[in-house]
């Protein structure tokens, strides 16, 4: 079975720090992966997709990298900031008929002021 | 702005009770997916449509019923409201089936079954 996992669950940190997220993946075989933000009560917002031919994308102080070879994906978050507050969603998209999205259960962060 | 509009935003129901969840999209996206996202179980795909005049189950669909009504509308009805459907719903769509194609999700629809 397909799954995507996500750690930690929840993570705390000092305004201004530099954090890594982290998701993994036990298919290889992806098409894309797909990294959203859901503040509370919200939708959810796209931040980077990496295809698989890629291994990192960039949009601001956001970078993610895809190794495919291990199951991994990571979201750096660079000089983290209140606002960064969030629930942060990895997806992986396997393709086929559906082309549908896996989701991890989020990593919910917390940057304190 | 464009992007994936759902209505109702909120809605409490009675068991038994039906309704229709209603999305749009204004990208000129070829297809449509409806997610329900629970406490501990992340999102989970209900239906999806490809492509105009086609529909598919996903992953949880009993209890479901969708319509892809035309190219920029895609409905979730609920015939007999059940509390296990009470959920947050989110439609997706997205150009096509590409891998270059990200998804673009609506702002959700939280249902109560009382």
């Amino acid at each position: 079975k397909q799954e995507v996992t996500q750690i930690p669950a929840a993570l705390s940190v000092p305004e201004g720090e530099n954090l890594v997220l982290n998701c993994s993946f036990t298919d290889s075989a992806i098409y894309n992966l797909q990294w959203f933000r859901q503040d509370p009560g919200k939708g959810l917002t796209s931040l980077l997709l990496i295809q698989s031919s890629q291994r990192e994308q960039t949009s601001g102080r956001l970078n993610a990298s895809l190794d495919k070879s291990s199951g991994r994906s990571t979201l750096y978050i660079a000089a983290s900031q209140p606002g960064d507050s969030a629930t942060y969603l990895c997806a992986v998209n396997y393709g086929g008929s559906q082309g549908n999205l896996i989701f991890g259960k989020g990593t919910k962060l917390s940057v304190k002021p | 702005n464009a992007g994936v509009t759902q209505t109702p935003k909120f809605q409490v129901l009675k068991t038994g009770q039906s309704m229709t969840l209603q999305c749009a999209q204004d990208m000129n996206h070829n297809s449509m997916y409806w997610y329900r996202q629970d406490p501990g179980m992340g999102l989970r795909l209900i239906y999806y449509s490809a492509s105009e005049g086609t529909t598919d189950k996903g992953e949880v669909p009993n209890g479901y019923n969708v319509s892809r009504l035309n190219k920029r509308e895609f409905s979730l009805r609920l015939e007999s409201a059940a509390p296990s459907q009470t959920s947050v719903y989110f439609c997706a769509s997205r150009t096509g089936t590409s891998a270059v194609y990200g998804y673009t999700f609506g702002s959700g629809t939280r249902l109560t079954v009382v």
